[in-house]
């Protein structure tokens, strides 16, 4: 098993600046995922952010909306840029349970953020 | 686009009910099938990973069916605790890519 941890767990914020999240794993990683869960909407991959390489982005999702860092195999960030309210989720990361696992995730706590 | 559907929504039911609720994919889409549990506040949990027909897989008061066939998957709590609320997603894995489609969750809350 894997224990991520998530800063900041919650936060309001202004349209138009940016929100940086931070996820931490207890273990070395290749892959880590970022979700995001708009209210009444199904879990939703925004990206997949390999250590050393760029970020695969899924389809209605791109970089200079959501940058991702990936600088060691424990760590990663995912911001949110210039702000709308529609950005009010919930902000998970994730790790692969390991290779024979069928992508079972081991998630983050997740961040709630609101955009006013 | 893959459509995983869960139902119900909501559900809110009195300590010691039996409850279950229903998770609806594509058949032809098929290689695995993820439960996991989502209290407030906390990290989702898994809870179970079926991939053959027929499964059927049990932690405690809660156990799961699948049927690759028609594209189903039931999840079921025996005896409702307060502390089996949360929202239960599944997820379906298609082998490709890495990737989980997620349903919506069937939200549960459980009173006294």
């Amino acid at each position: 098993s894997a224990v991520i941890s998530q800063k900041p767990s919650r936060d309001i914020c202004q349209r138009g600046t940016s929100l940086t999240i931070q996820c931490q794993v207890d273990s070395q990683v290749t892959m880590m995922f970022w979700y995001r869960q708009q209210p009444g909407q199904s879990l939703t991959l925004i990206a997949t952010a390999n250590q050393g390489s760029e970020a695969t982005y899924e389809s209605g999702f791109v970089i200079d909306k959501f940058p991702i860092s990936r600088p060691n195999l424990t760590f990663s960030t995912l911001t949110v840029s210039n702000m709308s309210p529609e950005d009010s989720s919930i902000y998970l990361c994730s790790v692969e349970a390991g290779p024979s696992s069928y992508n079972e995730q081991f998630f983050g706590p997740g961040t709630r953020l609101t955009v006013l | 686009i893959l459509n995983v559907e869960q139902s119900p929504q909501s559900l809110h039911v009195q300590e010691g009910d039996s409850t279950n609720f229903t998770c609806s994919f594509p058949s032809s889409n098929f290689y695995a099938l993820h439960w996991y549990r989502w209290e407030t506040a906390k990290s989702p949990e898994a809870l179970f990973v079926m991939t053959l027909n027929g499964d059927e897989k049990k932690k405690g008061r809660i156990s799961a069916t699948l049927n690759t066939k028609e594209g189903y998957s039931y999840l079921y709590i025996k005896g409702s605790q307060p502390e089996d609320s949360a929202t239960y997603l599944c997820a379906l894995y298609t082998g490709t890519a890495s990737k989980l489609t997620f349903g919506t969750g069937t939200r549960l809350q459980v009173t006294l």
